[in-house]
């Protein structure tokens, strides 16, 4: 089952903060965050695994909540360079870790 | 290391034509996935594997054949090429995931983009 994304776009203003939330029906063990930029391919950001722990690439952070199923991705002040479309990923268990994409969340930061 | 190389880049299919999209990797990855990625949509799984000789499907693979004879290489046929296959084509290849599920991050191709008329 598809993760859920929300929202599914946001417009920012440089410098302001957004999240971005992912949440799944079924049990997770770990959440992969990815970013892709138009007519690029995705690129890895983080990982999040079982333990609650939260994670930070430059000024961007996520946590992973497995009781609660979800996983949210916090840009903070964010950068022009920001702007694309954020996937989160699931893995399905005893399937070659095999990734589940959400829909994905267009971020587009403005001048 | 060129990370995961795809070929073509650009290629335009004529409905019941055949192709094989080709993607190498030179990390030494044993996982390695073929996804599509259809315009404004997410990422599907079409098929993977976990070694040489392993294959299995993904969420989408109707319409597709694929092989994996060596560690670097997992070529994705397209048999009898459909206007519903028209996409951008992903390949991507990632460690054993032993540290547990989901563990290790996928590195993705530059990907293909195919159109069929």
């Amino acid at each position: 089952q598809q993760p859920v994304q929300s929202p599914q776009a946001v417009i920012l203003r440089e410098g302001e903060d957004a999240v971005i939330n992912c949440s799944s029906s079924k049990a997770l063990y770990s959440v992969h965050w990815y970013r892709q930029k138009h007519g690029e391919a995705p690129v890895f950001l983080m990982i999040l695994l079982k333990g609650g722990e939260q994670k930070g690439h430059d000024k961007i952070s996520a946590s992973f909540n497995e009781k609660k199923q979800q996983s949210s991705l916090y840009l903070t002040a964010s950068q022009l360079s920001y702007s694309g479309t954020y996937f989160c990923g699931t893995p399905k268990v005893n399937a070659g870790n095999m990734l589940t994409f959400g829909g994905g969340t267009r971020l587009m930061v403005k001048p | 290391n060129a990370g995961v190389t795809q070929t073509p880049k650009f290629r335009i299919l004529k409905i019941g034509q055949s192709m094989t999209l080709q993607c190498t990797q030179d990390m030494n990855h044993n996982y390695m996935y073929w996804y599509r990625q259809d315009p404004g949509m997410g990422l599907k799984l079409i098929y993977y594997s976990v070694g040489a000789g392993i294959t299995d499907k993904g969420e989408v693979p109707n319409g597709y054949n694929v092989s994996r004879s060596t560690t670097e290489d997992f070529p994705l046929r397209l048999e009898l090429a459909a206007p519903s296959q028209t996409s951008v084509y992903f390949c991507a290849s990632s460690q054993l995931g032993l540290a547990g599920v989901g563990a290790y991050e996928q590195y993705f191709g530059p990907g293909t983009r195919l159109t069929v008329t």
